[in-house]
């Protein structure tokens, strides 16, 4: 399978501490995108990426989170000093860059973020 | 401000029940229209890309329109297999990158 996986899928954690999520998009796409979900709700854009550069973020993206992506491959978002109101789930997203309209974005499956 | 918004919120079938979903958009400038379907505690799964209005896409028992105002996402016979949660997302010209999605309408097939 080749699509776009993310690790962990599932993370528990107390308040106050940081986590780390990981990543690797559909390997000819260059372009990839951090969402945050939350129940009953649509994915929120956070964060995107070309290649290795950051191009765009959300207001949603406070001080505490950061992401990368240093060789234009896979990337890692960070939380640090979590609070409850950070778990949902984190998508993941790649896609092709294209001229002219939006291309489409390629999802994986999420990491769940519980906030103890 | 760019905004998606889908209705019904929720929906309940009888398989076999015909019946549409919608989704309505205010974009500065589409980019594009995306359906996605999205099952319990998974990613979303990509379904159809419609780029201007009067633009058809069909698989299987979905087909998906377009026009200047709303898309709209037509289930034909549904099956208890389609019960899902089915999301709309709208590119706009003011990002290049980012698209906005709606909450999305929880479908159910009931067998």
């Amino acid at each position: 399978d080749t699509g776009v996986s993310q690790d962990p899928r599932h993370k528990i954690t107390k308040r106050g501490q940081n986590v780390t999520f990981r990543c690797d998009p559909i390997s000819e796409h260059n372009r990839l995108y951090w969402y945050r979900q939350t129940l009953g709700q649509g994915p929120e854009f956070l964060t995107y990426f070309q290649n290795e550069a950051q191009l765009e973020k959300s207001r949603l993206l406070s001080d505490r989170f950061s992401a990368e992506r240093p060789k234009g491959s896979f990337s890692t978002l960070e939380i640090q000093r979590t609070e409850q109101g950070d778990s949902a789930m984190y998508l993941c997203a790649s896609s092709a860059s294209t001229s002219g309209g939006a291309e489409t974005q390629y999802f994986g499956p999420g990491t769940r973020l519980l906030v103890l | 401000e760019d905004q998606v918004t889908q209705s019904p919120e929720a929906l309940r079938l009888q398989e076999g029940e015909s019946s549409s979903l919608n989704c309505s958009y205010t974009v500065s400038g589409l980019r594009g229209l995306f359906w996605y379907r999205q099952d319990p505690g998974k990613g979303p799964e990509f379904l159809f890309t419609l780029y201007s209005a009067g633009e058809e896409k069909e698989k299987e028992r979905l087909k998906a329109t377009l026009t200047k105002k709303e898309s709209f996402l037509h289930i034909t016979a549904p099956k208890p297999e389609d019960s899902a949660t089915y999301l709309c997302a709208a590119g706009a010209y003011s990002s290049a990158s980012k698209i906005i999605f709606g909450s999305g309408t929880r479908l159910s097939i009931r067998p």
